[in-house]
């Protein structure tokens, strides 16, 4: 079975400030993949980025980056420069990688909330 | 524009009865998902399928039915044998290894 852990279950950061979310994961696969969303007070979620395991370098997508240390098994989201509009819920979620009827099922950990002051 | 679209947005159900949200999508991707979401949780599966006319049970499949007999349409009812229907509900499709999942803008079910 699959199981992520968020343990950060609210962060503060300053506008313009770097933040880190923590996420660590567990599985026996050697194939899967991690994501990360956003889910702000209105309840949609939206897709930031995502790493393979088998993908050598951190997933980068604008102000979002991955770092991904498989050793540790933990893919935590570091968000640069963060804007008022980063407040939100933010869930790390894998999937198995290939095979089998669980191909594409998301398991999620219980998320973070970020504040973002000014 | 292509998205998912689920309706309706607020739903209230009497007790004995059961209720069905709809989810559309016009992405024309092969898999789509159910999850519910209890206040400051993260999503659990309650449904997916993969393909037309093919759907398997997921975490927490009790109490829940789904059919899916068009690409685009994954409906979702909650029957009266589901006791804590009370949640937020999303609905999600993907197409491809290592996609992302879309999702559409939930609906609120509440017992009245």
């Amino acid at each position: 079975a699959q199981k992520i852990t968020q343990t950060q279950p609210g962060m503060f950061v300053q506008e313009k400030e770097a933040v880190t979310l923590d996420c660590t994961y567990d599985t026996s696969d050697q194939s899967y993949g991690l994501f990360w969303y956003k889910q702000p007070s209105s309840g949609e979620m939206i897709f930031l980025i995502y790493q393979g395991s088998y993908d050598e370098q951190n997933a980068t997508e604008g102000r979002y980056s991955l770092n991904f240390q498989k050793a540790r098994k933990s893919a935590n989201l570091v968000i640069s420069a963060s804007q008022l509009g980063d407040s939100a819920m933010y869930f790390c979620a894998m999937s198995r990688g290939a095979g089998g009827t669980s191909y594409g099922k998301l398991t999620f950990g219980q998320g973070t909330i970020l504040t973002v002051h000014p | 524009d292509g998205g998912i679209t689920q309706s309706p947005k607020y739903l209230f159900r009497k007790e004995g009865q059961n209720v069905t949200l709809s989810c559309e999508q016009n992405l024309n991707h092969d898999a789509m998902y159910w999850y519910r979401q209890d206040p400051g949780q993260g999503l659990r599966l309650i449904y997916y399928s993969q393909i037309v006319n093919d759907f398997q049970k997921g975490d927490i499949a009790e109490g829940y039915s789904v059919s899916r007999e068009k690409k685009e349409s994954f409906p979702l009812t909650v029957t009266s044998a589901q006791k804590n229907p009370t949640a937020f509900y999303l609905c999600a499709s993907k197409t491809g290894f290592g996609q992302p999942q879309h999702f559409g803008d939930g609906t609120r079910l509440s017992i009245l």
